[in-house]
């Protein structure tokens, strides 16, 4: 069975600062790796994703990721934060059944202050 | 192409009421999944399918019955609606395989029993 866990509900950064947004997983098998944005009252959109491969991701809107096994991290970052980019952001991984389900965190509300 | 598509947006149901959410996707994927979003928790698998006439439970099925008599369709039904039913609802469909896989997700159907 697989788990993710976000550490922290709720993140605050200034405009222009840096974004960190993390996420640990446990996994039996090599992982596949996701982060999903949400705006208000909207479905979920893919930010990013890991499959095999290199282990830093680059996704849409400035967002990157690194894979770390050592580490069992899949944590978010952007250089410098965007009033839009205020949203809520999950992290899930993906079943190595038939299925392919996921299995989410419990998501990190982001807030960007001007 | 309009990608998964749910109906309705929102909903009030009386205690014990029955309803059916309708999910619909046009882009021939095999895999579909119910997921229900509470504040805080994250999302929560209720039933997937990996094809037209197969289906089966996921994490938090109980109170909730799914079809899928073709490939495009997966209504979520509830038979008795209870208070703890209140939530947001999302469908999502995907691939059967390979490393592209991804997970595209409805707008959400936004529940409330009372």
């Amino acid at each position: 069975a697989q788990s993710v866990t976000q550490l922290g509900s709720h993140v605050s950064v200034s405009e222009g600062a840096l974004v960190l947004l993390r996420c640990n997983y446990s996994s039996s098998v090599p992982p596949y790796l996701f982060w999903y944005v949400q705006y208000p009252n909207q479905g979920l959109q893919l930010l990013l994703k890991y499959t095999t491969g290199a282990t830093l991701v680059k996704g849409i809107n400035g967002f990157e990721a690194e894979f770390k096994k050592s580490e069992t991290s899949f944590h978010l970052t952007k250089p410098s934060a965007h009033m839009s980019d205020a949203a809520e952001y999950f992290c899930a991984v993906m079943g190595s059944g038939s299925a392919r389900q996921l299995t989410f965190g419990s998501g990190t509300q982001l807030t960007v202050l001007p | 192409n309009a990608g998964v598509t749910q109906t309705p947006k929102f909903r009030i149901l009386k205690i014990g009421q029955s309803m059916t959410l309708q999910c619909a996707q046009d882009m021939n994927h095999n895999y579909m999944y119910w997921y229900r979003q509470d504040p805080g928790m994250g999302l929560k698998l209720i039933y997937y399918s990996v094809g037209a006439g197969i289906t089966d439970k996921g994490e938090v099925p109980n109170g909730y019955n799914v079809s899928r008599s073709t490939t495009e369709d997966f209504p979520l039904r509830l038979e008795l609606a209870a208070p703890s039913q209140t939530s947001v609802y999302f469908c999502a469909s995907s691939r059967r395989q390979g490393e592209n896989t991804e997970a595209f997700f409805g707008q959400g159907t936004r529940l409330t029993v009372v």
